[in-house]
């Protein structure tokens, strides 16, 4: 059972390049969500996506992009790097389309440094 | 503005219970979640409340009090490996969730 899958774990990456990080679920799920969780602060929603073929943004969704051709994938592109987009990203997917009782289950993570 | 409060940090002993308190004020309430976060790993689901009262699985309870925008979470029969950050979310009226920052439980021997 893979559930959500993440790719890369952790990146270095210049300030000004371009990066997309990968998140593949086998579930099913319809909706599907990208979070960035930084030291002191809870988790932040950057984009989000109920259903394949649609996607909404988030609480911070400056400088990124995502798109949801099919039903498992949500790839989340940073156009040009900065600094302060250094954190851990997570990837999420919930069985619903965002309604109540939508628990939310989580990828490992991609562990992301800007320089 | 909608806002989630929890403890930084709390400290507990092996085979002891602790309660780790969390406040809301959200725009509109469609259910209030716990997730445990070891450090490294990813978040995952404990438990979800709705309606008010008390929900018990295992070791872990969860309340919860919507008059009052309140929510505890009771872990029993502390282990070691309960050592970890338990995160509070409510899903608003836009049925999205929104995060507290997260209370580190230590547990100490």
């Amino acid at each position: 059972i893979a559930g959500i899958t993440q790719a890369p774990t952790s990146q270095i990456l210049a300030a000004g390049r371009r990066m997309t990080l990968r998140c593949t679920q086998d579930m099913r799920h319809n909706a599907m969500y990208w979070y960035r969780q930084d030291l002191g602060l809870g988790l932040r929603l950057i984009h989000y996506s109920n259903t394949a073929g649609t996607t909404g943004k988030g609480e911070v969704p400056d400088g990124y992009s995502v798109s949801r051709a099919n039903t498992d994938d949500f790839p989340l592109t940073l156009a040009s790097a900065v600094p302060s987009q250094t954190s851990v990203y997570f990837c999420a997917s919930s069985d619903s389309s965002g309604g109540p009782h939508d628990t939310q289950y989580f990828g490992p993570g991609t562990r992301l440094t800007v320089l | 503005g909608q806002n989630i409060d929890q403890p930084t940090e709390m400290t507990a002993t092996e085979g002891a219970i602790v309660q780790i308190n969390c406040t809301y004020q959200t725009s509109g309430f469609n259910g209030l979640f716990w997730y445990q976060q070891h450090a490294g790993e990813a978040p995952t689901f404990l438990s979800y409340n709705v309606l008010d009262g008390l929900e018990e699985k295992g070791r872990f309870s969860s309340f919860l009090s919507r008059s009052k925008g309140y929510s505890y979470l009771l872990l029993k029969e502390l282990q070691m490996k309960d050592s970890a950050s338990y995160l509070c979310a409510v899903m608003d009226s836009n049925y999205q969730l929104i995060w507290g920052a997260g209370t580190k439980l230590i547990i100490k021997p």
